[in-house]
């Protein structure tokens, strides 16, 4: 079945640096990708949509220029949190529809990214 | 008003027992529906879409009542691998739109 790959699956980074996510379709091609953050005990919100070949749209409340999405090619997205910050720590994932299914189709996860910012 | 709402439990239930869980939308032109497991610290994991005749999975029955704005989800004869979060899931329009979560509803299923 359809996989998405998630990675780094850990990461622990100090105030003020930058951590890179990536989200790859290992066997599908995605046009597009969303990324959710998952607070504990909260439901995933949606961040972003992730366009190939195009400028993410970001939710409302979400920083553009904090979080840097790119989606340069039909089977990967990238997210950047830029100066993370310990309020930044949370479980992030990917998720991807294949290009051209249908509207029930299935969304298919990342296993998650656990970030946690000292 | 929260776009999906759901108990947050915890249910706490016996092996074998039946358990139900309610959803309620508030978006009226949402399109698709589902429910969707998630294990503690992993990725959510679709169980299966709602449609509105109902639908049956094994021990799983989904019902939507697209009047009231409501979808349910029954499990039947519990096992203890039952226990997690469930997560009740709305489309709201066709094409790549995302899909919106509610918070979840936590099943303990206990031996």
């Amino acid at each position: 079945g359809a996989v998405v790959s998630q990675h780094p699956s850990r990461v622990i980074c100090k105030s003020g640096t930058s951590v890179k996510i990536e989200c790859r379709s290992l066997d599908f091609q995605a046009t597009t990708m969303f990324w959710y953050r998952q607070f504990p005990k909260q439901s995933l919100m949606l961040m972003a949509t992730s366009n190939e070949g195009s400028k993410a749209t970001y939710e409302q409340g979400v920083e553009k220029d904090k979080f840097l999405i790119n989606h340069a090619s039909l089977t990967l997205s990238t997210l950047t949190v830029t100066s993370a910050h310990p309020e930044d720590s949370s479980f992030y994932i990917c998720s991807a529809k294949e290009t051209g299914t249908g509207d029930n189709s299935p969304l298919h996860f990342g296993n998650g990214t656990r970030l946690t910012v000292t | 008003r929260k776009e999906v709402e759901q108990d947050p439990g915890p249910f706490n239930v016996p092996e074998g027992a039946t358990v139900a869980f309610n959803c309620t939308y508030s978006n009226s032109a949402s399109q698709s529906f589902f429910w969707y497991r998630q294990d503690c610290r992993k990725e959510p994991k679709l169980l299966m879409s709602v449609y509105s005749s109902g639908n049956e999975d094994g021990r799983f029955t989904a019902q939507l009542n697209r009047a009231s704005q409501y979808i349910s989800l029954l499990i039947r004869d519990s096992k203890l691998s039952d226990s997690a979060t469930y997560l009740c899931v709305v489309k709201s329009s066709s094409g790549n739109t995302p899909l919106v979560f509610g918070k979840g509803t936590r099943l303990s299923v206990i031996a």
